[in-house]
């Protein structure tokens, strides 16, 4: 199975604050990693799909970048509306492996 | 708009079984591949199951392999998982997902909740 090691696990930011969050794969995944936001007791949205395409919807904020094994979730300037958990996933083969989160708070 | 709503969680014993069902609306549902995750209390999020738009591809995680059968009913719009041997660790928020070509969890349900617990 693929391992998603993603840090940090916590995190606080100010507002206005560039924040980045990566995932490193326990091998290639060619880029077939997505990044999922998720609010409490909310469903996931996802922000990021292929490792570098905004997903429809979402603030250009957010980015993705990355390739091979290593990938990162970049927001550009931090609002309060971005307080969540984040995820990586990667499906680029069955099981589909989650990272085990990030969880953003402001400062 | 795209909708899924889950439906049939509740508290189960130990060793008993349950049946999800997930309604899908907004879309043609036959021509989607749809999948199961699942998030115990207070942890991450784990995938759960898959299986393509026509029933011929289907995948499981180990954790629930043998035990889980994940399925659906095209003409009644349906996603279902059937959940038997059910452990205490298997208690989360179970939903269903449906994917696009380059996104594999591109709409979510509302979830459902599993407890098992005696």
């Amino acid at each position: 199975d693929i391992k998603m090691t993603q840090s940090p696990s916590s995190m606080y930011a100010s507002l206005g604050e560039r924040v980045t969050i990566t995932c490193k794969a326990s091998q290639d995944i060619k880029s077939y990693l997505s990044w999922y936001q998720q609010k409490p007791w909310k469903s996931p949205k996802t922000l990021i799909y292929y490792a570098t395409s905004l997903a429809d919807g979402v603030p250009s904020r957010f980015s993705g970048s990355g390739s091979g094994q290593d990938y990162s979730l970049t927001i550009s300037s931090l609002e309060s509306d971005d307080t969540a958990t984040y995820y990586c996933l990667q499906h680029g083969e069955s099981p589909l492996t989650f990272g085990a989160g990030t969880k953003l708070e402001l400062k | 708009d795209v909708q899924l709503v889950e439906s049939g969680g509740g508290l189960v014993q130990p060793g008993g079984s349950r049946k999800l069902s997930c309604a899908a609306s907004g879309f043609t549902f036959s021509s989607f591949g749809m999948h199961w995750v699942r998030q115990a209390p207070e942890k991450g999020l784990e995938w759960v199951a898959y299986i393509s738009s026509g029933s011929s591809t289907i995948y499981y995680a180990d954790t629930v392999k043998g035990r889980f059968t994940i399925s659906r009913d095209n003409p009644k719009n349906t996603l279902f998982l059937q959940m038997t041997s059910l452990r205490s660790e298997d208690t989360a928020m179970y939903y269903c997902a449906r994917e696009t070509t380059v996104v594999p969890f591109a709409y979510w349900g509302q979830g459902t909740l599993v407890t098992v617990s005696a």
